[in-house]
């Protein structure tokens, strides 16, 4: 059984730097898997912010590129995100997916499952 | 990089079958056959219903179907029950490898 789950500090200051750490059970990063990292304002859409790969390729979001670097550890089973420069328009619940990709189309985030249960990251205003 | 464009909501008496539209671009949904859908029900995380346009994981109710018409996807609901309640995103692949979100659509079940 694959699970996931996300851990963050749940109040931020504006201008601080987010760390979100995914851990995961059930699967391993080898080839073809990745995990994702989508966020979620309060009562508003889905947002995709970023993707890691088995062999350390990455994607980001074009709108939040400048300030998101993810980075895994293969032997804690982790997956870590950091968020620069945050805003209170980032308040949201944030997620980490797993997927597994294929290079039909180019490696890139093509489908999530299944998803963490979120963690609420408020940033004060 | 925009939004796909769904309807705010729709709503079905049980029984009845719905349709959700989610309109891309020739850079997403009509580029690729990477269309998926996810069910969040309030409170929830995002559950996957279908992935690349058509296909079911393993689970879910053959009740939840996909398709695809040049830059516009849909999911269709049959047979809706009062589970269904809850809201439905698309998201598909895109030409710079990234994924992009739908706005989502809340299904009511009168």
């Amino acid at each position: 059984q694959i699970t996931l789950k996300e851990s963050a500090v749940a109040l931020v200051n504006p201008t601080e730097t987010l760390t979100l750490t995914c851990t995961f059970s059930g699967f391993s990063l080898t080839a073809g898997v990745g995990v994702g990292w989508i966020r979620q304002p309060p009562g508003k859409a889905l947002e995709w912010l970023a993707l890691i790969y088995w062999d350390d390729g990455k994607r980001y979001s074009p709108s939040l590129q400048k300030r998101l670097i993810i980075n895994k550890d293969t032997s804690k089973k982790q997956v870590v995100l950091t968020m620069a420069n945050m805003d209170p328009v980032d308040t949201a619940t944030y997620y980490c997916a797993h997927t597994v990709g294929s290079s039909n189309g180019g490696w890139g985030p093509k489908w999530f499952d299944p998803w963490g249960q979120g963690t609420l990251v408020t940033v004060f205003s | 990089q925009s939004a796909l464009t769904q309807p705010a909501s729709v709503s079905g008496s049980p029984g009845q079958s719905i349709t959700i539209s989610c309109t891309g671009s020739s850079s997403d949904v009509g580029a690729y056959n990477y269309v998926s859908w996810y069910q969040q029900h309030s409170g929830k995380a995002p559950k996957l219903m279908i992935y690349d346009v058509t296909h079911r994981p393993s689970g879910v109710s053959n009740r939840f179907s996909g398709s695809k018409s040049g830059n516009t996807a849909s999911l269709s609901i049959s047979g809706l029950q009062a589970e269904d309640e809850a809201d439905y995103y698309c998201s598909s692949y895109t030409t710079d490898t990234t994924m992009v979100f739908g706005g989502g659509t809340k299904l009511t079940v009168l």
